[in-house]
């Protein structure tokens, strides 16, 4: 089945700094690849997507990047602000969804 | 937004005990789903439903079962519960034409 590695585990980056999570797939024939954000208390929530026909999308400070021959794709967000303090989980599918094991991200004002 | 709710939020149980977790959605999706979230170990499936008819194993499905009793609802039971099933769980949703899982609040369930 697909296996999903997601680095690094734990960020700590300084409000207006920007952040880059990444991670990686096995299975070549996944064609989606969400992001989810995961607030205290509360379940995740898609943030942003991209499918496999695409190399990179952005949402204001949001982007991911896609790189299927090498099987990564990675979350930039850029001038971080305290709200976006959070777990993210990245996901590729193929067939169903396969979550990699999340970042916590901390911003520090 | 509460289109995918789940109850209890909490529960605290004893090994033996069967358990039922409870979710309901008001988005008219076909799809749902269960997924439990350990630490370090990201979202894992445990099982999904296309419809009311179709229900399907996930990848780690033993010790749990569910039920699909309309398209709105679909409950997650353990049949006796034990300690290493104390885990985050997550009731998702999602319309068969789209790609986007939408979310439950999820369960908090403890097992002593």
């Amino acid at each position: 089945g697909e296996n999903v590695e997601q680095h690094p585990s734990t960020l700590s980056v300084q409000e207006g700094d920007s952040a880059v999570i990444k991670c990686t797939y096995s299975d070549s024939a996944s064609n989606y690849f969400p992001w989810y954000k995961q607030e205290l208390g509360k379940g995740p929530q898609l943030i942003i997507d991209i499918r496999s026909n695409v190399g990179e999308k952005k949402d204001q400070r949001i982007a991911v990047t896609l790189n299927k021959t090498a099987k990564h794709f990675s979350l930039h967000i850029t001038e971080t602000q305290p709200e976006d303090s959070a777990v993210y989980f990245c996901a590729a599918f193929r067939y169903k969804l396969s979550f990699g094991a999340g970042t916590t991200v901390t911003v520090r004002a | 937004d509460a289109d995918v709710t789940q109850t209890p939020r909490n529960r605290i149980t004893k090994t033996g005990k069967r358990i039922m977790l409870e979710c309901s959605q008001t988005k008219g999706h076909d799809r749902m789903y269960w997924y439990r979230q350990d630490p370090g170990l990201g979202l894992r499936l445990i099982y999904y439903s296309f419809d009311v008819k179709d229900i399907n194993k996930g990848e780690i499905s033993d010790g749990y079962s569910v039920s699909r009793q309309a398209q709105a609802k679909f409950s997650l039971s353990l049949e006796s519960a034990i300690p290493n099933q104390t885990a985050l769980y997550f009731c998702a949703t999602k319309a068969g034409s789209t790609d986007t899982q939408y979310f439950g609040p999820g369960t908090r369930l403890t097992v002593l």
